[in-house]
């Protein structure tokens, strides 16, 4: 069972260049979620998607972006990249809101931005 | 703005001791909390959850505490195991949210 797949697992940006961090999922969820976390820090909502063509932002979405064309698929989209980028991301997802089904997380994508 | 927190950053323990991590949260409007597991280089793994009209939930080693009167969740973990050594996390959700407030973690090392 692959779950939630993310790629890339480790990039290095220079400061300005722009990617797109990938994350797919085969178990028919409709929510999706992107998540950073900082060192040391828990974890904050960049955006989110209860549904195909449906897209919200979270606490912290400046700088990012996503899409939501398929039900499997919710790609991030880093648009000139800055050093307080620098963290892990995690997309995860789950069939349903929150408060009964549970989320699954991806194993994370570690960004450097230099 | 509300948030959840947590009161032990880093909690060392004999394997075979029970652990306790606490978590406190401040939005009373919070009816869903759910502790998460995450080892080191992975993503958060669900442990167990409980609802605000429980005050308690047993799961195997583990049992989360919700106390409402003062916005206190804890997870205690029986016989601690060095393979629970990891960094433990409490999340919130309000009924009809779409999303979860998650805390800053306390990380538990479990010595053998």
């Amino acid at each position: 069972n692959a779950g939630v797949t993310q790629t890339p697992k480790f990039r290095i940006l220079k400061i300005g260049q722009s990617m797109t961090l990938q994350c797919t999922q085969d178990m028919n969820h409709n929510y999706m979620y992107w998540y950073r976390q900082d060192p040391g820090m828990g974890l904050k909502l960049i955006y989110y998607s209860v549904g195909a063509g449906i897209t919200d932002k979270g606490e912290v979405p400046n700088g990012y972006n996503v899409s939501r064309s398929t039900t499997e698929d919710f790609p991030l989209r880093l648009e000139l990249a800055a050093p307080s980028q620098t963290s892990v991301y995690f997309c995860a997802s789950s069939y349903g809101d929150p408060s009964g089904n549970t989320i699954y997380f991806g194993e994370g994508s570690w960004l450097t931005v230099v | 703005g509300e948030n959840v927190g947590l009161h032990l950053p880093t909690l060392s323990v004999q394997e075979g001791d029970n652990s306790i991590i606490n978590c406190a949260y401040s939005n009373s409007a919070s009816d869903y909390f759910i502790w998460y597991k995450q080892e080191s280089g992975k993503g958060p793994q669900f442990i167990i959850d409980i609802r605000s009209n429980m005050d308690k939930r047993q799961g195997q080693r583990v049992t989360v505490l919700l106390n409402k009167t003062v916005k206190h969740l804890s997870l205690q973990i029986a016989a601690t195991q060095p393979g629970d050594s990891a960094v433990y996390f409490c999340a919130e959700n309000i009924k009809g949210y779409s999303t979860l407030t998650f805390g800053k973690g306390t990380m538990l090392l479990v010595s053998p």
